[in-house]
């Protein structure tokens, strides 16, 4: 089955630090690597998306690098605030066909606390 | 404009009770999903539907769950007998046809606890 593996668990940062969260996939081919921010009580929310053709790309301090050969691609936060304390989940679109459906895969998630 | 709305927001059965939420997508959106997210892990898809037809139920525990889509719009997630591992935040969300599959709207989710 085809997995998405998402690390840290949990994280703790200080005001303006810079978190990151880590994901990795096993060999198939995806079209998109989503992540989702959710906060409690909340649905996940689209947060910043890349192609494996890009190396990296910025939103605002949302940051998404992609090491393709490694098959790992990581969210970066920079100045961290503490509105930014969520979960967040990595996911990964797999490319339709050969028995894909094109349904996300998402990874286990990851808490992140900023202190003030 | 108004998000997806679900209902009811918490939910506590017995084991071998039935239980059934409900979705209103964002109007105009197309394709509607139903994900199980248990605590401490991504959601899971459980059927995704295209206007009121299935795309992909692959991952729905058909003995006990059902879901439908009458006229394309609302959708309801049955589970019937419930177990206890049933557990969990039920999501809906929705996206407009045409638009990349990772571009889902999310509801609040139905937290269902099976005692």
């Amino acid at each position: 089955q085809q997995q998405v593996k998402q690390s840290p668990q949990s994280l703790i940062v200080q005001k303006g630090g810079i978190p990151i969260i880590n994901c990795a996939y096993e060999n198939t081919a995806f079209d998109y690597f989503p992540w989702y921010q959710q906060f409690p009580g909340k649905g996940p929310a689209l947060l910043i998306a890349i192609r494996p053709d890009v190396s990296e790309k910025k939103e605002g301090r949302f940051t998404i690098s992609f090491n393709k050969s490694a098959k790992q691609f990581s969210l970066h936060i920079m100045d961290s605030q503490p509105g930014d304390s969520a979960t967040y989940f990595c996911a990964a679109l797999p490319r339709k066909g050969s028995g894909n459906t094109g349904k996300l895969i998402f990874g286990q998630g990851t808490t992140l606390q900023v202190k003030p | 404009e108004a998000g997806v709305a679900q209902s009811p927001r918490y939910k506590i059965i017995e084991k071998r009770q039935s239980v059934a939420f409900w979705c209103n997508p964002i109007s105009g959106h197309a394709t509607l999903y139903w994900y199980q997210q248990i605590l401490g892990q991504g959601p899971k898809l459980l059927i995704q539907f295209q206007n009121n037809g299935v795309v992909d139920d692959s991952q729905l525990p058909k003995d006990r769950f059902s879901a439908e889509r009458l006229k394309g719009v609302d959708s309801t997630l049955k589970i019937q007998p419930a177990k206890l591992e049933d557990s969990a935040v039920y999501l809906c969300a929705s996206s407009l046809a045409g638009q990349g599959p990772y571009e889902q709207y999310f509801g609040p989710g139905t937290r269902l606890t099976v005692t």
